[in-house]
């Protein structure tokens, strides 16, 4: 089955830019989106088709994919953005989640 | 305003059933496609099932294949996850999530708030 890794932590300063990755066998012939999920919320989608943002997403979040790895940009990231991030792709019609990693803003 | 709200969840033993429910509302219910994505408790998201706008197209994780099954009634603009079989592994927030598309196997654009369900003796 399809798997799709991602590093479990990843730290950064406020007003940096944080990069998460996520890693598949030819990933990048799919398309990649991303969620974010603070503690006891629900998770919300902010990025799709490898680099679209929904509307209400701040212009901050960014992706690319390429190759065997979808990024997930944040950039001048600020307090608000500590949560866990997935990236989910589909694989012959069955969605796969990455293991989510968990940003820390310090 | 998207709402969805999941019920149903709760406390069974193994070997058991349980039929989730969820209700959908502000948007056009039978547009879209659906899906029940679930956490167990303080770890990851698995994507659980998924169906599209009409029902023609449903797909499974191979974790429940053959135990869950995936229905909706676009009549009600609800969304059903009925649950056979139940082990431990099971136990995990329940989440029923609204496609982009009316395919169902695009992004997951709004969520419910998940309902708990716990698979015990």
């Amino acid at each position: 089955s399809y798997e799709l890794t991602q590093p479990p932590s990843e730290s950064v300063s406020p007003g940096q830019t944080a990069s998460i990755t996520c890693s598949g066998d030819k990933l990048g012939d799919k398309y990649a989106c991303w969620y974010q999920q603070k503690p006891g919320q629900s998770p919300v989608l902010v990025i799709y088709e490898d680099s679209k943002r929904p509307s209400g997403i701040p212009e901050r979040f960014s992706g690319s994919n390429s190759g065997n790895t979808a990024t997930l940009t944040i950039s001048g990231t600020q307090a608000m953005d500590e949560a866990d991030y997935y990236c989910q792709a589909w694989d012959s019609s069955t969605g796969v989640f990455g293991g989510g990693t968990k940003l820390t803003v310090l | 305003e998207v709402q969805l709200v999941e019920s149903g969840g709760g406390l069974v033993q193994p070997g058991r059933s349980l039929r989730l429910s969820c209700a959908a509302s502000g948007f056009t219910f039978d547009d879209y496609g659906m899906h029940w994505v679930r956490q167990p408790p303080g770890k990851g998201l698995e994507w659980v099932s998924g169906i599209s706008w009409n029902s023609g197209s449903i797909g499974y994780a191979d974790s429940v294949k053959g135990r869950f099954t995936i229905s909706r009634d676009n009549a009600k603009n609800s969304l059903y996850l009925q649950m056979n079989s139940l082990r431990a592994e099971d136990t995990a927030f329940y989440y029923c999530a609204k496609d982009k598309s009316a395919a169902g196997t695009f992004p997951m654009d709004y969520w419910g708030q998940g309902t708990l369900v716990t698979v015990s003796s």
